[in-house]
């Protein structure tokens, strides 16, 4: 079964800073999707970036990007310029056939 | 366009009663997942249609939980009866195709007592 990993409960980041999450999954599909998610306090799950496996290219969306490392099976996500309004749990998530989340990261941004 | 839509928000039952969420996913989306995200955790699958019909429900809790989608748009999650372990957020998600991107509605945090 398909197993996805955030070793760091919690970040915190200075506003305006840059601040790096980390993933690792488990598979041994070759053709899959990855995913970063947020959750505000809110609840409401806002998706951040996607990235299909088999492009090589890492995928940006704005002051967000990620670091995606097939054979080392590794996806981090880079927030650039962080803001207030990123503070949130960031979850890493894996779809082969079904949607598989890591635990969750909570990420602060202090002002 | 309209986002995924869940009711009610909020839910306070006692043990061993019995309680029903409703979703209306993205107008257009073929396929509608539910989650169960316990407090502190990522959400985990509970069941998936495609159309009006069940893809996977492997980790439904078939004794207690139910769910349909009827004419393959809104879907219906119940509960009964109820038990401690089943005080969570649910999450309804839809999907243009199995496989495509998963747009979340704002969840449903039941409580129970």
């Amino acid at each position: 079964a398909q197993t996805v990993t955030q070793s760091q409960p919690e970040m915190s980041v200075q506003e305006a800073e840059t601040v790096t999450l980390s993933c690792t999954y488990d598979t041994s599909e070759s053709d899959y999707y990855l995913f970063w998610y947020k959750q505000p306090p809110s609840r409401q799950m806002i998706l951040v970036i996607r990235q299909e496996a088999y492009k090589q290219q890492n995928a940006t969306e704005n002051r967000f990007s990620v670091n995606f490392q097939k054979a080392a099976k590794s996806f981090s996500l880079k927030i650039s310029d962080s803001q207030l309004g990123d503070a949130a749990m960031y979850f890493c998530a894996y779809d082969g056939n079904k949607l598989v989340f890591g635990a969750g990261t909570i990420l602060r941004v202090k002002s | 366009e309209a986002g995924v839509a869940q009711s009610p928000r909020y839910k306070i039952i006692e043990k061993r009663q019995s309680v029903a969420f409703w979703c209306n996913p993205i107008s257009g989306h073929a396929t509608l997942y539910w989650y169960q995200q316990i407090l502190g955790q990522g959400p985990k699958l509970l069941i998936q249609f495609q159309n009006n019909g069940v893809v996977d429900d492997s980790q439904l809790p078939k004794d207690r939980f139910s769910a349909e989608r009827l004419k393959g748009v809104d879907s219906t999650l119940k509960i009964q009866p109820a038990k401690l372990e089943d005080s969570a957020v649910y999450l309804c998600a839809s999907s243009g195709q199995g496989g495509d991107t998963q747009y979340f509605g704002p969840g449903t945090r039941l409580t129970v007592l």
